[in-house]
This record gives structure tokens, sequence and C-alpha cells, in this order.
């Protein structure tokens, strides 16, 4: 099956610094990939739509300056946590496909701001 | 608005017993369901899907059904491991050929004891 790899799996930064987490989609083409963000005990949610070759479709309520998703190529995705704050602590997960395909998931990040 | 919603947070089986995690959605427009496994510190995995066609799908010891009147799908774990304990998601989506976005539930915790 298709093999998504994300990194860094876990990452400490201080506040105000800025956090690149790469998305990578091994086996195949991805036009897509989506960028979800959990919090404790409740659902992962989308952030936003990222798009190869033009830009990305955010959620409503999240703030497009502070999460920069950048889609340059078929297989690699980035989003970046810039100014990171405690409150923006969280699991963050990349998941391609959403066609008749199916989802692969990457393995997730988890983002302490300290 | 949650549409997706998993209204048991965590569930307790024996070993050697049937687990079955319930999800309902609100969204008549879903049309294709998943269910995830995560264990701590690791993204989730696929597990099984169904589609809106089918009222019931089965891979070994998981079993899917589905109840479009009910809008409600249930996850059926047959014999139950402990190696199954993780926390379970249910996920839908409406695929047009293009990505879609999954919409997920909050999570039910499963513990399978001795």
């Amino acid at each position: 099956g298709a093999v998504v790899s994300q990194h860094p799996s876990r990452v400490i930064c201080k506040s105000g610094t800025s956090v690149k987490i790469e998305c990578r989609s091994l086996d195949f083409q991805a036009t897509t990939m989506f960028w979800y963000r959990q919090f404790p005990k409740q659902s992962l949610m989308l952030m936003a739509t990222s798009n190869e070759g033009s830009k990305a479709t955010y959620e409503q309520g999240v703030e497009k300056d502070k999460f920069l998703i950048n889609h340059a190529s078929l297989t690699l995705s980035t989003l970046t946590v810039t100014s990171a704050h405690p409150e923006d602590s969280s699991f963050y997960i990349c998941i391609v496909g959403g066609d008749y395909y199916g989802y692969t998931f990457g393995s997730g990040t988890r983002l302490t701001v300290v | 608005d949650q549409q997706v919603k998993q209204n048991s947070p965590s569930l307790s089986v024996q070993e050697g017993r049937i687990s079955i995690l319930n999800c309902d959605y609100t969204n008549s427009m879903f049309d294709y369901f998943l269910w995830y496994k995560k264990y701590p510190a690791e993204g989730p995995t696929f597990l099984i899907s169904i589609s809106s066609i089918k009222d019931k799908n089965e891979d070994g010891r998981f079993t899917v059904f589905l109840n479009k009147s009910a809008k409600h799908l249930s996850l059926h774990i047959v014999p139950s491991q402990p190696g199954d304990s993780a926390v379970y998601f249910c996920a839908a989506s409406t695929p047009t050929g293009t990505a879609s976005k999954l919409t997920f539930g909050t999570g039910t915790r499963l513990q399978v004891t001795l």
C-alpha cells in the first residue's frame, strides 16, 4: 500500500520560534494532502487542504499566516508553525488521498511549545 | 458542529469477547466510512472501511456494519485481544473522484482485559 512519511515525530520548541513539519508520499504522487490537528480528547480537526502547485485551502478559524503550508511537489507538503505559542502544542498529522483509492496517514508530529 | 459522533469515550471488554464500538453521523451526504486505530504516540492506522452501497464489510476479526437509515455504523471485533487496546476513530467522507476530506469522531478508547 501507499506509504507516507511524516517528520519529525516529536518536537519541542521555544515560544516564538517556528517549526516545520514535513509530509512525504514515498511511493505515489499526491496532488492533495490534508493537514489535521488533534487536541487532547478531541477529534482530528482539519486545518487545511494542501494542493500541489497552488495555495492551500484553510478551514475557518485557522490562521493562514501562522500555519504556512507549502506543497511544491507531488511528493512533499510542509506545514510551518510560525511564532509558536504554548497553545499551538498539539498533535499534527498529514493525510494523503481521499479519492477512490483511500487514505494514507502520516505517523503524526507531537509539537510541544515551551 | 460535530458531524461524526462517538458517544462512548471508553469501553472495557474481556479478552475473547466481542467489542462493539459505535459511531453516529448527521451529514446524509457522507457515503464512505472508515475506522482507524491509534496507539499512544503513533499515528492512526487504517482498519476497515465501508461504502454506503453496502451494509456490512468484514475483514478477519473486524466487521463494520452500516445502517444508513439510522445514520449509524459500528465496528465489531471478535474475538477481542489485548493488542486491540487502543483508541478507535470512525471517520466519514464523500468521495467524488477528487480528494475529499475526512471528518472524524472523537474516538473511543478500548481496553481489552485479560
